[in-house]
């Protein structure tokens, strides 16, 4: 049971490549997360969804675009790299076990991403 | 404006010494409140979570607090160790979207021998 896994762990862009970041978990979660995380301010959500098959805009999604690939799988993809997309990229993905009670999130170990 | 205001921003300590973190949120109406800590190049791993009708739960040295009148809450780390040297972000969740996580910024702690 890995939990939340992320690829890659580092990665440098040059302005304007595209790449795909890639999230996985294997504990059967129905919702998945994007979130980044800059210095000093709190981690912010891309991108979520909820269930397969669905994704939503969370806080900062100009510049991404998300792909919920089966239930396990949920990429994050820049299709033209900015500088200002420099930060910590984590996914996580939640497990509701009642009304607030329980509820989970687990997070990957995160991707650090630097855009030239 | 749903917000999580957390201090102080970082925090030194000796260890084998006790400390306590402060968070503040205006969320609204509120769901719950869990405690991460962030390890340096890792992900955010839960301490606690706690639901509006509970106002201290424990894991091990790290004893949360809730005030849901005042809307505060605290994380007291009781004889400290190095390996507490992390982040301590506090979040909460909203009832209308209890999947949705509103983030502090956290605080640095580093625990010196």
């Amino acid at each position: 049971n890995a939990g939340v896994t992320q690829t890659p762990k580092f990665q440098v862009l040059k302005t304007g490549q595209s790449m795909t970041l890639q999230c996985a978990q294997d504990m059967n979660h129905n919702s998945m997360y994007w979130y980044r995380q800059d210095p000093g301010m709190g981690l912010r959500l891309i991108y979520y969804s909820a269930s397969e098959g669905t994704t939503d805009k969370g806080e900062v999604p100009n510049g991404y675009n998300v792909s919920r690939l089966n239930k396990r799988e949920f990429s994050l993809r820049l299709e033209s790299a900015a500088p200002s997309q420099t930060s910590v990229y984590f996914c996580a993905s939640y497990i509701a076990r009642g009304q607030g009670i329980g509820n989970e999130q687990f997070f990957g170990p995160g991707t650090r991403l630097t855009v030239l | 404006k749903n917000q999580v205001e957390q201090s102080p921003q970082s925090l030194i300590i000796l260890e084998g010494k006790n400390c306590t973190l402060q968070c503040n949120y205006t969320v609204s109406p509120f769901s719950n409140l869990r405690w991460y800590k962030q390890d340096t190049g890792r992900g955010p791993v839960s301490l606690t979570i706690m639901t509006f009708s509970e106002n201290t739960k424990s894991n091990g040295r790290y004893t949360a607090t809730l005030d849901a009148d005042t809307k505060q809450s605290s994380l007291h780390i009781t004889a400290s160790q190095l390996s507490d040297s992390a982040s301590y972000i506090c979040v909460v969740s909203a009832k209308d979207s209890s999947y949705k996580l509103i983030f502090g910024s956290g605080t640095r702690l580093l625990v010196r021998p």
